[in-house]
C-alpha cells in the first residue's frame, strides 16, 4: 500500500517563475492537506481540500498561491512568480474521511528559489 | 487560538541515557495530541497519538508520552536513547474546526556516542 507521494522531491526555480508541486494521497484517502516548513520553523498549515473542493485555505498567502484537488489526478499546489521567501519544504498529508485527525505525510518537496 | 510550545530547541543526550522532550499546548477543548519525528530530508513519521482514555500512551520505536491536563502538557519520553533516534521531533495538536494540525517549532535531538 503506497504512502503519500509527492513530486518532485526537489525543485529549483528562479525568481518570477512558477512552481507546481504535486501530491497523490494514499489509496482511499479523500482529504488532502498542504503544510509549509520554513527553515528553522515547524510546519504551518496552508490549505485543506477534498475532491474538487477547497475546504479551508486560511493558511494560504492571499496572492500567488493556489491549490486544487481535481476529481482525477493528484492535488496541485501552485506558486506563481516565486520569490526567495517561498523557499521552503512543502509537505502534503492525506486522511480518510472519517478520521481527519490521522494525517499521513508525504516526503515533501523542497523548493529553492534562486 | 490553539498553539503548541516546545521550549527546547536543541537537546543533546548520550546514547543509552533517558530522554524527555517537552510539549505544552493551548487549546480550549479536549485535545487530540501527536508526536511526529522527522529525519533529515525526510517527511514526518507518526510516533504516537493521544485522543482519550489512558493518559500514558505507547508509540513506535520505544517512545511513550504522558498527557497531563492540569499542566497542558504532552511530554515525550524514552528510557534509553539509540544513536538512530537523532532527528527532529514535533508535537502537534489537532483542531477539529479546520481539520488542521498545529505544530510546535520542533526539538532537534542529537545523540552522543
Amino acid at each position: 500500500n503506497a504512502g503519500v507521494m509527492q513530486n518532485p522531491r526537489h525543485l529549483v526555480r528562479r525568481r518570477g517563475q512558477e512552481a507546481r508541486l504535486r501530491c497523490s494521497p494514499m489509496k482511499g484517502h479523500s482529504h488532502v492537506y498542504w503544510y509549509r516548513q520554513l527553515p528553522e520553523e515547524g510546519l504551518k498549515f496552508m490549505v485543506y481540500l477534498q475532491k474538487e473542493n477547497i475546504i479551508d485555505e486560511s493558511g494560504m498567502p492571499k496572492e500567488r498561491f493556489s491549490a486544487e484537488f481535481p476529481k482525477e489526478g493528484p492535488s496541485i499546489l501552485r506558486i506563481q512568480q516565486v520569490v526567495r521567501g517561498d523557499s521552503a519544504a512543502y509537505f502534503c498529508a492525506s486522511s480518510l474521511d472519517r478520521v481527519p485527525y490521522e494525517q499521513y505525510f508525504g516526503p515533501g518537496t523542497r523548493l529553492t528559489v534562486t | 487560538a490553539q498553539s503548541v510550545t516546545q521550549p527546547d530547541i536543541h537537546i543533546t543526550v548520550s546514547e543509552g541515557a533517558s530522554l524527555e522532550l517537552r510539549c505544552n499546548y493551548s487549546y480550549g477543548a479536549t485535545p487530540y495530541l501527536f508526536w511526529y519525528v522527522q529525519s533529515p530530508g525526510q517527511g514526518l513519521q507518526l510516533l504516537l497519538k493521544y485522543f482519550s482514555g489512558d493518559t500514558l500512551v505507547q508509540g513506535i520505536k520505544g517512545f511513550e508520552a504522558e498527557f497531563k491536563r492540569s499542566q497542558s502538557s504532552f511530554n515525550l519520553r524514552k528510557p534509553s536513547v539509540h544513536w538512530s533516534d537523532a532527528a527532529e521531533y514535533f508535537c502537534a495538536v489537532f483542531t477539529g474546526g479546520g481539520n488542521k494540525l498545529t505544530f510546535g517549532t520542533g526539538t532537534q535531538l542529537k545523540v552522543e556516542l
